[in-house]
Order: C-alpha cells, then structure tokens, then sequence
C-alpha cells in the first residue's frame, strides 16, 4: 500500500485563492521530504527540499514567498501555494525518504493536480 | 553534478516483444540509480534501483536494468511488454548524500495489441 499520501488530489479554485497541499509519510518518519513540479509532459522539476523543523530549501529560480513549506512534524509536510494564478496550474508532486537511509528511494504522493481558474 | 539523459522521449512496441528504455548518467559520485513509472494522473512508483551491489538489477513487473560504468548507461529492459506497461518512465540519479534526486526527461511507452 501507499507509503507516502498527498491530499488533495485535484483543486480546482479562483485565481487569487491559497491552496494548500498536505504530504504525509504513513509508516515512517521523514526528516527530509521533497516537493516538485511537472508540467505537462514534462519530467519531474525540484521545487524544493522540505526539512523538519528548519527552513526549507529552494532551488534556483522558485519564488519561496509564493510557494510555502512547513515541514512542522516528522510525518508532514505542507506546500500552500499563495495567491495562485494561472500560471500555476500543474501537477504538483511530494516524495519522501525513510529517515537515516542514504541513496534510498524516495517514495512519492499521487500528485496533486492544481487548476486555478 | 550529477545529470540523467533518456535518450528516447517515445518508444513504441507491439505487445509481446521486448522493451528497452536508454539511460546514460553523469555523477561525481558513486551512483545510486532507479527506474520508476508513472501512470497518468498519478505519483510515481519505484521499479528497481541499482546501489553498487549487483550490476543487473530486477525490478518489479518483469523489469530489469543493468549498470554499466565503463558506459555510464543503466537501461531499462523487459522481454515481452504488457498492454499494462503503458506509462511514463523516469530514469533517476541520486547524490551520494541527502538522497536529492535527479530525473531524466522521461520516455512515453505506447504498447500496441
């Protein structure tokens, strides 16, 4: 069974709202979780690297004031992508590793599929 | 650095016959490697990983890929592919210390009856 659940799978919401997207380890904890972006088509692009009780790091060119990440417990983290446009409609996906392991696979949510209207 | 090249974006295959997926990496590292696939809609699920054991690795599914160093390739094969093989594929690199992934650009299967 699922190992790592994203929530919710698809939101659909007016432009100007914040969205919030919930990724959860279930059977481990997770002191790093990782948060992409796919467009469509595309391959998976790193967004950022979620960790527990720190900052989160951003990679190049991602805006940190638009996409917030709380990775408040060992078991979740959250992405809320504010005041959403149009632009950032996507599939958004979380993936997370069992903690203490290196070179582990990463096991990933379903996605979230975000339309903003 | 580490960078992963698929170098097939499509591939197309009658079911019943084989499947090959290319790969080639770079990595200051000892690489780990992986194979994972992606249904429409849908997160990605592990296939098969490579991590400096044994070069040829079985997957999930009837899968298998081998590490080639002196080529930097790990491909992706299978002997006789399934309607339900149809998805996308994902070749990874991981760094050799917080598990950051690096994804190839993907290959779109299409198995035709």
């Amino acid at each position: 069974g699922a190992v790592v659940s994203q929530h919710p799978s698809w939101v659909i919401c007016k432009s100007g709202t914040s969205v919030k997207i919930e990724c959860r380890s279930l059977d481990f904890q997770a002191t790093t979780m990782f948060w992409y972006r796919q467009f469509p088509k595309q391959s998976l692009m790193l967004m950022a690297t979620s960790n527990e009780g720190s900052k989160a790091t951003y990679e190049q060119g991602v805006e940190k004031d638009k996409f917030l990440i709380n990775h408040a417990s060992l078991t979740l983290s959250t992405l809320t992508v504010t005041s959403a446009h149009p632009e950032d409609s996507s599939f958004y996906i979380c993936s997370a590793g069992r903690q203490g392991v290196v070179n582990q696979p990463q096991h990933f949510g379903d996605g979230t599929r975000l339309s903003i209207l | 650095a580490q960078s992963v090249t698929q170098l097939d974006s499509h591939v197309s295959v009658s079911e019943g016959t084989p499947v090959l997926l290319r790969c080639n990496y770079s990595s200051s590292y000892s690489p780990s490697l992986f194979w994972y696939v992606q249904h429409p809609n849908k997160g990605l699920q592990l296939l098969l990983k490579y991590t400096s054991a044994a070069t040829l690795v079985k997957g999930i599914n009837g899968f298998e890929a081998e590490f080639k160093k002196s080529e930097t390739s790990f491909h992706l094969t299978k002997p006789s592919a399934h309607m339900s093989d149809a998805a996308e594929y994902f070749c990874v690199v991981s760094e050799a210390a917080g598990n950051k992934l690096t994804f190839g650009g993907g290959t779109r299967v299409l198995v035709k009856p």
